[in-house]
């Protein structure tokens, strides 16, 4: 499968507890972008990468969230002290050089319990 | 007012029928717009992708865009129950580094 991939699936943590996501793009993708998106809403996006460097990041990512893309490769999505407001899907998707369509991944669905 | 808005639906069509899925925009500044479908617990999917006015035509599917009135449409041919599925509008600018602007998504039903 050379689409992008997601894992964990499925998160349930307890409230306070630290989740981390993983997500690899498509394999000649220069751009990764993390979005969240809840119930009857749209993704709403959050970070995104230009190989390592992340170059932008929404208001909507708290001082507890955290992303990394270490070698241009994967990333990883970390929230610390969850909260029930964070229980959402985490959707991770590429694009290649200047194109403005992104590829999904499958998501991650986190439940904050 | 948000930047995208999009009637959330439902909609429901018999089978066979032609979809017409909208989006309206306030944002002057959108070059680029897709539409992605959304099945259940799963990610979106790119379905058409265009720039700027005019129309895209992909099997079934046909993007139209309408920046003059800030309006863009997906037509669904030969409607089938396996496009019972959640809709997705999304935009770009062209500049800066943000991502994609969604809409809310239509959730679409199609009646066999």
């Amino acid at each position: 499968d050379t689409g992008v991939s997601q894992d964990p699936r499925h998160k349930i943590t307890k409230r306070g507890q630290n989740v981390t996501f993983r997500c690899d793009p498509i394999s000649e993708h220069n751009r990764l972008y993390w979005y969240r998106q809840t119930l009857g809403q749209g993704p709403e996006f959050l970070t995104y990468f230009q190989n390592e460097a992340q170059l932008e990041k929404s208001r909507l990512l708290s001082d507890r969230f955290s992303a990394e893309r270490p070698k241009g490769s994967f990333s990883t999505l970390e929230i610390q002290r969850t909260e029930q407001g964070d229980s959402a899907m985490y959707l991770c998707a590429s694009s290649l050089g200047d194109r403005k369509e992104a590829f999904f991944g499958q998501g991650t669905r986190l439940t904050v319990v | 007012q948000k930047e995208v808005e999009q009637d959330p639906g439902p909609l429901s069509v018999p089978e066979g029928a032609i979809v017409s899925l909208n989006c309206t925009y306030s944002n002057s500044a959108f070059q680029y717009f897709m539409w992605y479908r959304q099945y259940s617990r799963k990610g979106p999917e790119l379905l058409m992708y265009t720039y700027s006015s005019g129309n895209k035509e992909d099997g079934r599917f046909t993007a139209q865009v309408d920046k003059s009135s800030k309006y863009i449409s997906l037509f669904i041919r030969d409607s089938q129950p396996s496009d019972s599925a959640t809709y997705l509008c999304a935009m770009h600018s062209g500049g800066g580094a943000d991502g994609l602007t969604f809409g809310k998504g239509t959730h679409l039903i199609i009646q066999p």
